[in-house]
């Protein structure tokens, strides 16, 4: 079975630091690109970044652009995101989600989709 | 920016047809796939569409996409409405390297 699982969501305060993984199975992660999406609560699906599967190619969203660092580790099936300079805008669901496609360097589909974990940024 | 714009919400009666759509902001909206994803409450996103109209296996044909160049704008069409259907739905495509998701539809089936 695909599967993605998200970890490393907490509660942290405005300016600090978090970094979430992903682990993936089921599938061989190290052909896939993949790609980070945030859901602010009650609000929409935000994408945030993209690596490839080499980690050759990176995308950022505006608005995490010089403050968040996707990367990906395919020997342990694992992509991170780590988030510096954390503000109040921040805080949302944070997923992992599959490219559909093997071996493309621009974003594709996505599927599958982790649960997501949480981060909350506050005083 | 690229952007794509949805209805806030829609609502149907079971059984019947209900389209969302999904405009692009510039540009051409043909130039690059159109995906679709349901959410349901407390759920993460799962495709119902992809590629402007391919269903990924174990989605019914009771879903279906079409895009319009005319109106540049992508259709996400759901006919026989069941209750199970009622979600948030997003589209979602790309310019270059930047992904773009839609501001998500609530469909309410009542």
């Amino acid at each position: 079975e695909v599967q993605l699982v998200e970890s490393g969501g907490g509660l942290v305060q405005p300016g600090g630091s978090l970094r979430l993984s992903c682990a993936a199975s089921g599938f061989t992660f190290s052909s896939h690109s993949m790609n980070w999406v945030r859901q602010a609560p009650g609000k929409g699906l935000e994408w945030v970044s993209f690596i490839s599967s080499s980690s050759s190619t990176i995308y950022y969203a505006d608005s995490v652009k010089g403050r968040f660092t996707i990367s990906r580790d395919n020997a342990k099936n694992s992509l991170y995101l780590q988030m510096n300079s954390l503000r109040a805008e921040d805080t949302a669901v944070y997923y992992c989600a599959r490219d559909n496609l093997e071996y493309y360097d621009f974003p594709d589909w996505f599927d599958p989709w982790g649960q997501g974990t949480l981060v909350t940024v506050s005083s | 920016n690229f952007m794509l714009t949805q209805p806030h919400s829609v609502s149907e009666s079971p059984g019947k047809t209900v389209t969302i759509s999904c405009t692009g902001s510039s540009g051409s909206i043909a130039s690059n796939y159109v995906q679709w994803y349901q959410q349901r409450p407390g759920s993460a996103p799962t495709t119902v569409i992809y590629e402007d109209n391919e269903r990924p296996s174990g989605v019914p044909d009771r879903f279906s996409g079409s895009i319009d160049s005319s109106s540049n704008s992508a259709s996400l069409t759901i006919s026989g409405l069941k209750t199970e259907d009622e979600a948030d739905y997003y589209c979602q495509s790309y310019d270059g390297g930047n992904v773009v998701f839609g501001g998500g539809t609530k469909l309410t089936v009542l």
